[in-house]
Order: structure tokens, then sequence, then C-alpha cells
């Protein structure tokens, strides 16, 4: 069975903070990693993924993730957020093998910037 | 280019009422899947199916029931509802690199 452990349920940064969100997962095989953002009363987009290869990868708006093995972890990071970035974001993982894509979320964590 | 279509986008049901939440895709994935948000729970699997004529159960799947005629559609049927189903439901179509949500029903058992 696999598991994610998003760290803190609530980071409140103040605009043009950098931020980290943490996530860290469990899994006896090979995973694929996702990070989604869930802006208020919306669902959910996929803001970026590792599936193989660099393990740096970044989104169109200045988000970047680092898949760690040793670590079990996939933080999500920002070097200055805006107020438009504040939405709960969810670390998810799935197998990186099969036919069986089921994803399992973390339950997420609400970033919150204040002017 | 729709990608995944739920409806409706709001319900209000009473308790022992049934009904169907329907979600389609067009982007022909084998694997579709129902999920359930709750505040500080995160998405939980209701059930999942990996193509037509197949289903199965995920995390909590007491109270709903599910099939899958289709590749395209894969609705969720709640069959006596219970305040304790209130929650956003998503859809989701997905291949092994992704998965497509659609923009989720509101339901609220009273």
């Amino acid at each position: 069975a696999q598991s994610v452990t998003q760290l803190d349920s609530q980071v409140p940064v103040f605009e043009e903070a950098p931020v980290e969100l943490r996530c860290n997962y469990s899994s006896s095989v090979s995973v694929y990693l996702f990070w989604y953002v869930q802006y208020p009363n919306q669902g959910l987009q996929l803001l970026l993924k590792y599936l193989s290869g660099s393990t740096l990868v970044e989104s169109i708006n200045g988000f970047e993730a680092e898949f760690n093995k040793s670590q079990t972890s996939f933080h999500l990071r920002k070097p200055s957020v805006h107020i438009s970035d504040t939405a709960e974001y969810f670390c998810a993982v799935t197998n990186s093998g099969g036919s069986n894509y089921k994803l399992t979320f973390g339950k997420g964590t609400l970033l919150t910037v204040n002017p | 280019n729709a990608g995944v279509t739920q409806t409706p986008k709001f319900q209000v049901l009473k308790t022992g009422q049934s009904m169907t939440l329907q979600c389609a895709q067009d982007m022909n994935h084998e694997y579709m899947s129902w999920y359930r948000q709750d505040p500080g729970m995160g998405l939980r699997l209701i059930h999942y199916s990996v193509g037509a004529g197949i289903t199965d159960q995920g995390e909590v799947p007491n109270g709903y029931n599910v099939s899958r005629s289709t590749t395209e559609d894969f609705p969720l049927r709640l069959l006596s509802a219970a305040p304790s189903q209130t929650s956003v439901y998503f859809c989701a179509s997905s291949t092994a690199y992704g998965y497509t949500f659609g923009s989720g029903t509101r339901l609220t058992v009273v």
C-alpha cells in the first residue's frame, strides 16, 4: 500500500517570501509523483509531476519540486509567492508500472499568501 | 475538447433518497475513478475502473455503486443517501502519466 504525508496542514506566508510545502511518501514499488493545486471553489489542476529523468521538475508559474528517493520526499518550493498562489496544494503518488493507476493523495496543505 | 464532464455541479438530497452522479470523458482513457473530498481529509478513492466492464472498490466504497458499460461513462450511484455522504465528488480519467479531473459535484444530504 502507498501513503502520502503532507507535513503541514496550513502554511501562511507574506507576499514575495519563499515557501516550501513538504511531502513525504511511502511505497514498496517505483512511483510517479504529482502536485495538484485547488483554487477556492474550483477543481484540481495538475501543477507538476515527476515521472523519470531529472529529479527537479518545474511548473510554468514558478513552482518547482525535487524528487529525493533516499528521503522519499517530493517537496514543493517557490522562491517568491504572490497573492494569487493562495490555494490548497495536494501531493499524490501512483505506481509507475502496471495498469492500475490508483492515485493516493495527501491531506493537503492550505497556502495562504498575505499582503 | 471537453476532457472530463461531471453533472450536476450542485445537488441537495434528503436522507434516504438515491441519485446518480454522471461522469463522461472524451479522451479514450481506460482508467476512471471517483473521489470524495472532505475538509482535512484530502481526496479519498471511492471506486475505480480499469476498463469497460471492470470496476473495483477503493478506500471508501460503502454506500456507493458504480458500473462501466462504455469507455466514456462512469456513473456513481448513491443507493440511500446519508448525511455522512455530504461532500464534494470528483471524477477523474487517467493514463499512467497523469489524471484529468472533472469540475466536481457538491452534494449536500439533509
